[in-house]
């Protein structure tokens, strides 16, 4: 079975602090891909990045930066220097390579980043 | 250029009344994807069309629901009989096909239709 888990409900921390917001997934295909996306308050899912199973390398894209680890299941997020405008709910998201159709969503967290 | 579209931004009516909903996907994109999300919720997958042809429709709750895609680029969510249950926010998302015909490229969404049904 395909799963997303995103435990971190809800995140609070002042501006210029580094946060990690955690994946966790489950899937049987030895194929897959992995998403962030950010929903901002106007609603619209933001693409933020994608992976895929077969590429352990750890990103960085200015402050957001990515940990990738097979061993474990996960997928974290970082926002170093968090900023008031990164306050969005953020979701994590599995597709597998036999249905790369269907993206399984996790629950999302909500990050708050107070001035 | 322009992402996805989706009309109404909002749509509010009455249980048992029929309702459609549209999506615009992004120019050249062959893939198209409907999500509903509930409040509170992560998106949940509905169906899936590349072209013109339902590829996977197996997120689609029940009869009530149908979606069509007929030349290929703009495609309408259509739903039966609504009950309130069915109101959440309804997305659409657009994807190209990467080099591996096999594997669909990331999905961009658009603003989504916020349905009430009172």
């Amino acid at each position: 079975a395909q799963k997303v888990t995103q435990a971190q409900t809800e995140i609070s921390v002042v501006e210029k602090e580094d946060v990690t917001l955690d994946c966790v997934y489950e899937t049987r295909d030895t194929t897959y891909y992995l998403f962030w996306y950010k929903q901002p308050p106007s609603g619209e899912l933001v693409f933020l990045i994608r992976r895929n199973s077969f590429d352990e390398q750890n990103e960085i894209s200015g402050r957001y930066s990515w940990n990738f680890q097979k061993s474990t299941s996960s997928f974290n997020f970082t926002i170093t220097a968090s900023q008031v405008v990164d306050s969005a709910v953020y979701f994590c998201a599995l597709s597998e390579a036999r249905n790369t159709g269907k993206l399984i969503f996790g629950q999302g967290t909500t990050l708050q980043v107070k001035p | 250029g322009a992402g996805v579209s989706q009309t109404p931004s909002n749509k509010v009516t009455e249980k048992g009344k029929y309702v459609e909903l549209r999506c615009d996907p992004i120019s050249g994109h062959t893939a198209l994807y409907w999500y509903r999300q509930s409040l509170g919720q992560g998106p949940e997958f509905l169906i899936y069309f590349q072209g013109t042809g339902a590829a996977d429709d197996s997120g689609l709750p029940n009869d009530r629901f149908f979606a069509v895609r007929p030349e290929g680029s703009v495609s309408t969510l259509k739903i039966q009989r609504t009950e309130r249950g069915d109101s959440a926010v309804y997305l659409c998302a657009s994807s190209s096909l990467g080099r591996q015909e096999l594997i669909l490229n990331t999905q961009y969404f658009g603003p989504g239709t916020r349905l009430t049904v009172l």
